[in-house]
């Protein structure tokens, strides 16, 4: 149990549409950072935001969105979906700025599945 | 252009033997490293660390070994216990993210 709880845990939509992922991240991490598992890969980072802010972004296109709360919850927007977007979307938080010799800790992820 | 490689996708290991896990890097500006555990159906579960600073560090059956010069890390598990099959993940950390490896499934066989 990490404390990282993340919803849907499973969903299915259709390409074009939109889909909004949430996550609550561990008591007293204010950062969260969002990675995308395809099959047989490792996490691909997407964004983190640390207090509210992006703070960092991967090789992912502007339709794909986040945001933080005040109290640090965080959710990933995915507009326009494609095939492809299909895959495990992980939420995990850590202390402050991942990376910089903070761990970070998974949820348990969102399975998408595009059709 | 893969950051972080774990070049062995697969690895079998006898229950009580030890289990060695590898992961490259090629980033010199990658300072903190993690490995994690996944089970199917189940979020990436943190194992254990190791700073740029150190070049080993353990916890009970679990320990990572840190080569700066060669950019390698490795995992070690004494004894391998049937629950430790999972797939491994490596993580090498930037500025503001990790950049993780492929993944290598370790089979530990009774």
């Amino acid at each position: 149990e990490t404390g990282v709880t993340q919803s849907p845990t499973h969903l299915i939509k259709t390409r074009g549409q939109q889909v909004t992922l949430r996550c609550s991240s561990q008591s007293g991490h204010n950062t969260v950072s969002w990675y995308q598992q395809a099959l047989g890969q490792g996490p691909q980072f997407i964004f983190q935001y640390y207090r509210e802010e992006e703070n960092g972004r991967g090789n992912f296109p502007p339709r794909f969105s986040g945001l933080q709360f005040p109290n640090y919850s965080s959710e990933l927007n995915v507009n326009a979906l494609e095939l492809d977007d299909s895959a495990l979307y992980l939420c995990a938080s850590s202390l402050s700025l991942a990376g910089t010799g903070n761990t970070i800790y998974f949820g348990e992820g969102s399975w998408l599945t595009v059709v | 252009d893969q950051q972080v490689k774990q070049n062995s996708p697969s690895l079998s290991v006898q229950e009580g033997r030890i289990s060695i896990l590898n992961c490259d890097y090629t980033n010199s500006m990658f300072d903190y490293f993690l490995w994690y555990k996944k089970y199917p159906a189940e979020g990436p579960t943190f194992l254990i660390s190791i700073s740029s600073i150190k070049d080993k560090n353990e916890d009970g059956r679990f320990t990572v070994f840190l080569n700066k010069s060669a950019k390698h890390l490795s995992l070690h598990i004494v004894p391998s216990q049937p629950g430790d099959s999972a797939v491994y993940f490596c993580a090498a950390g930037g500025r503001q993210n990790f950049v993780f490896g492929p993944g290598t499934r370790l089979s530990v066989l009774p």
